[in-house]
């Protein structure tokens, strides 16, 4: 079965770090692209960042940028986001999912991990 | 960046009915334009992909359709599974945008 699971959210204070991770199971991990993507409570789907299957090519949200850092570990089948300087506006749940490259979409989405930045 | 702006942001309908919903690019995308579901506390799940194409076991009264910046996504006979939020996605350029979401919910 494909699957992604998520771990390492939690309560965080503004200004402090975090490192999620995603573990992947059931397919071919380093032959797929990765994205992270967010929702704040109550809201949308947002964007976060993405990373090729090699790590080549990594991309991030204006939102994001310069505080947040995608990376994988092929031999690990994990995916991970280190989140530094962490604000309010993170508070969100945060999903692993797999891009099926070419349209760059997201096929398969772990369940989420809530990240809670708050003093 | 890419907007993409979803409408309605919200909708009641009854089972059985058809329902559309319309998702507008700021540019073009091309086809390069996915919608997904999403159920109260679950993850999103991928329900078309390349404006028109029905992601394995989705049933077929899902459909979408259009190209460059306007797209739409129609329930062709709403069932009471299908009462959710649903959201556009665009993957033609980075940073890959959402719409704002739109639910639909039970009249």
């Amino acid at each position: 079965e494909v699957q992604l699971v998520e771990s390492g959210g939690g309560l965080v204070k503004p200004g402090g770090s975090l490192r999620l991770s995603c573990a992947a199971s059931g397919f071919p991990f380093s032959t797929y692209s990765m994205n992270w993507v967010r929702q704040a409570p109550g809201k949308g789907l947002e964007w976060v960042s993405y990373i090729s299957s090699s790590g080549t090519y990594i991309y991030y949200a204006d939102s994001v940028k310069g505080r947040f850092t995608i990376s994988r570990d092929n031999a690990k089948n994990s995916l991970y986001l280190q989140m530094n300087s962490l604000r309010g506006e993170d508070t969100a749940v945060y999903y692993c999912a797999r891009v099926w490259d070419g349209f760059n979409y997201c096929d398969v989405w772990g369940q989420g991990s809530l990240v809670t930045v708050s003093s | 960046d890419v907007q993409m702006t979803q409408s309605p942001s919200s909708l009641s309908a009854s089972v059985g009915d058809r329902v559309t919903i319309t998702c507008r690019a700021s540019q073009s995308i091309r086809n390069s334009l996915h919608w997904y579901f999403q159920k109260p506390g679950k993850a999103p799940k991928l329900l078309i992909y390349a404006a028109s194409t029905l992601q394995s076991g989705v049933p077929s009264r899902f459909s979408g359709d259009g190209s460059g910046t306007d797209f739409t996504l129609t329930i062709s006979s709403l069932q009471p599974e299908d009462f959710a939020s649903y959201y556009c996605q665009q993957t033609f350029t980075t940073p890959y945008t959402f719409g704002q979401g739109t639910k639909l919910e039970i009249k």
